[in-house]
């Protein structure tokens, strides 16, 4: 069964240009989640989906970030425009439900906005 | 509000030796705890958790203890190997049981042989 898989894996882009970023969830999986790890820092939650809805998206830092998951499938967050203190590690998990079950993280993308 | 802390990194040591890493935590209520690791060039895995006080969560020779009256989750192993190499986070269930977690910093652990 493939895991949770997210593209680019790396992508290097100057402050003011878009970039969006990918998330293929574990087959099944109804829950959808976002983070971000700023280098040295701690792992931060963005949003969380429930199939297609956001059923929580009180840690988007500002309005330059959109996500979305069309059809409750895969799941994009763009942002635009990006500035520098964007840059960080975005990872993507998925789980069954939303109490109890093992949530599985994708290896994440990695941002740099110079 | 809910958050982790952890001890500062990296963690240097030696293959065979004993590892702690400290990790405190402040929350409303009773939440669950959660160690997750990244191996190098991987995504973030589960590797151990602890449901209520004084709980043992336990994995591949790793151990954390609920402690409630210090409001810690330390994990300890007693002989580590170079493939431990990696970045080790604490994590708390958020608030509201949605099973969100909320993580710390995260703590390097380089072993050497």
């Amino acid at each position: 069964e493939a895991g949770v898989t997210q593209f680019p894996s790396h992508s290097v882009i100057e402050k003011g240009q878009t970039v969006t970023l990918r998330c293929d969830p574990i087959s099944g999986h109804d829950n959808l989640y976002w983070y971000r790890r700023v280098m040295g820092k701690e792992i931060k939650f963005l949003l969380h989906f429930v199939k297609e809805s956001k059923q929580d998206e009180s840690g988007m830092p500002n309005n330059r970030f959109l996500a979305e998951r069309t059809g409750g499938t895969y799941s994009t967050l763009k942002v635009q425009p990006a500035e520098l203190e964007d840059s960080g590690v975005y990872f993507c998990a998925s789980s069954q439900s939303r109490s109890g079950n093992t949530i599985y993280f994708g290896e994440g993308s990695w941002l740099t906005v110079v | 509000g809910n958050s982790v802390t952890q001890m500062e990194g990296p963690v240097t040591l030696s293959e065979e030796a004993f590892l702690t890493i400290n990790c405190t935590y402040t929350a409303t209520g009773y939440p669950s705890l959660f160690w997750y690791v990244q191996y190098p060039g991987e995504g973030l895995q589960l590797l151990l958790k602890a449901t209520k006080a004084d709980d043992k969560g336990s994995n591949k020779g790793f151990e954390a203890t609920y402690r409630k009256e210090t409001t810690s989750f330390h994990l300890e192993k007693g002989s580590v190997q170079v493939s431990d190499s990696a970045v080790y986070f604490c994590a708390l269930e958020r608030k509201g049981g949605s099973y969100i977690p909320t993580f710390g910093r995260g703590t390097s652990l380089i072993v050497h042989p």
